[in-house]
Order: C-alpha cells, then structure tokens, then sequence
C-alpha cells in the first residue's frame, strides 16, 4: 500500500520560503507523477504542480513564478518550495500519486501558517 | 483556465436516498475527470477516475458518468459514511483545476 507523508514547518514568516518534504513508503517514485495541492482553511482545492520522477515538471501559472518542485528517486522523496510567502498561502499542503491522471493516493496534509 | 462548476453547491440527504452531483467544465476536457471525497480534517479520496471508471476498494453505489462539459456523480442507496464534500477534478489541461465543491449532509 501506497503511503504518503508531508514533512516540513507549521509556521513560516511572511516573505520566507517554504520547503516540504513529501515521503513516499511502500511504493517506488520511479515512473510515477506527484502532485503537490493546497487547501486554504474553509476552501476548496488549489493544485499547485506536479512532476514525473525523472524531474520534468508542471507549474500552476498562477504560482509558477514562485514554486519549486524537485525529486529524490534515492530517497523516494520529492520536494515543494515556495518562496515569498504571505497570509493568503497559509493552508493544508497535500502530495499526492499523479499528475495528468487522477490522484490516487494523497498524504495526510501539512499545516503550513504564514504569520510572523 | 478551465473552470469547473459544481452544483449544488450542499444538499441533505436521507440514508437510502439516490444523490446526483453534477460537473460542467468551461470547455471540453473529455474524459479527463475526476471525482473526490474529502471529509473534514481527512485529505481527499479517489472515488471515480476518468469520469466513468471505479477506483478499486471504492463501494459500487458510487459511479460516475458524462464526457466532454457535463459529468455526473450518482451515489446510489446513500450510506451514513457518505457525507462530506466531494470534489471534481479536470486533468485535461494546465492548470488542473477542481470545482468549488459540494457539501452532502446525511440527514
């Protein structure tokens, strides 16, 4: 079975960067595509971007400016950074099996805060 | 943009009632779409991928129909579990975008 985990801070200060860490357990990353989304607090669902294992990537337009998406294949991890944050990114930051299919399996989302 | 409109937007239902869910996607994204079930503080769940087809381990009174603009979720004999908010999901074109969503209440 296929797990995910998101790893990183609750809390960033505005203008820093943000870096989560997504796990993947009891599965290879390899020949898969993994998603990042977000989920502001009472709203709906924001995809963020998604990359293949060999590091070819897909951005929102809306944040492409400011994300960052990279892969471990060695430690079965891929990575989220976004820079610049404020107030209006704090949400639940969600990986996830998938990428121009749908998402499969999701990790259990990460709070990130962005106060100071 | 491809937008994503859901309606209702929320609904009652009673246990053994037959709910409907429906998707309009602002241009075609032929059968690149998605259904999701999220309840409150879970991350959401596969239910119906590539609008038609039943994600394994996903009950069979959940299915899914529609290509082009319009889809529909229909959840048959609706069970206690089945509240929440579900959620559609194009994938046909960047960005991927999901419908604002619609909140189901098991009355």
């Amino acid at each position: 079975q296929v797990q995910l985990q998101e790893s990183g801070p609750g809390l960033v200060k505005p203008s820093e960067t943000l870096s989560l860490t997504c796990t993947v357990s009891g599965g290879s990353i390899n020949s898969q595509y993994w998603s990042w989304m977000r989920q502001a607090p009472g709203k709906g669902l924001e995809w963020i971007g998604y990359i293949y294992y060999s590091g070819s990537t897909n951005y929102n337009p809306s944040l492409k400016s400011r994300v960052t998406l990279s892969v471990d294949t060695a430690k079965n991890q891929f990575f989220l950074k976004m820079n610049a944050m404020t107030a209006a990114d704090t949400a639940v930051y969600f990986c996830a099996r998938g990428g121009y299919s749908a998402s499969d399996y999701w990790g259990q989302g990460a709070l990130v805060t962005v106060a100071s | 943009d491809i937008q994503m409109t859901q309606s209702p937007s929320s609904l009652s239902a009673s246990v053994g009632d037959r709910v409907t869910i429906t998707c309009r996607a602002s241009q075609s994204v032929i059968d690149y779409l998605h259904w999701y079930q999220q309840t409150p503080g879970k991350a959401p769940k596969l239910l119906i991928f590539a609008a038609s087809s039943l994600q394994g381990g996903v009950p069979p009174r959940f299915s899914g129909s529609g290509s082009g603009t319009d889809f529909t979720l229909t959840i048959n004999s609706l069970q206690p579990e089945d509240f929440g908010t579900y959620y559609c999901q194009q994938t046909h074109s960047i960005p991927l975008t999901f419908g604002q969503g619609t909140r189901l209440e098991i009355q």
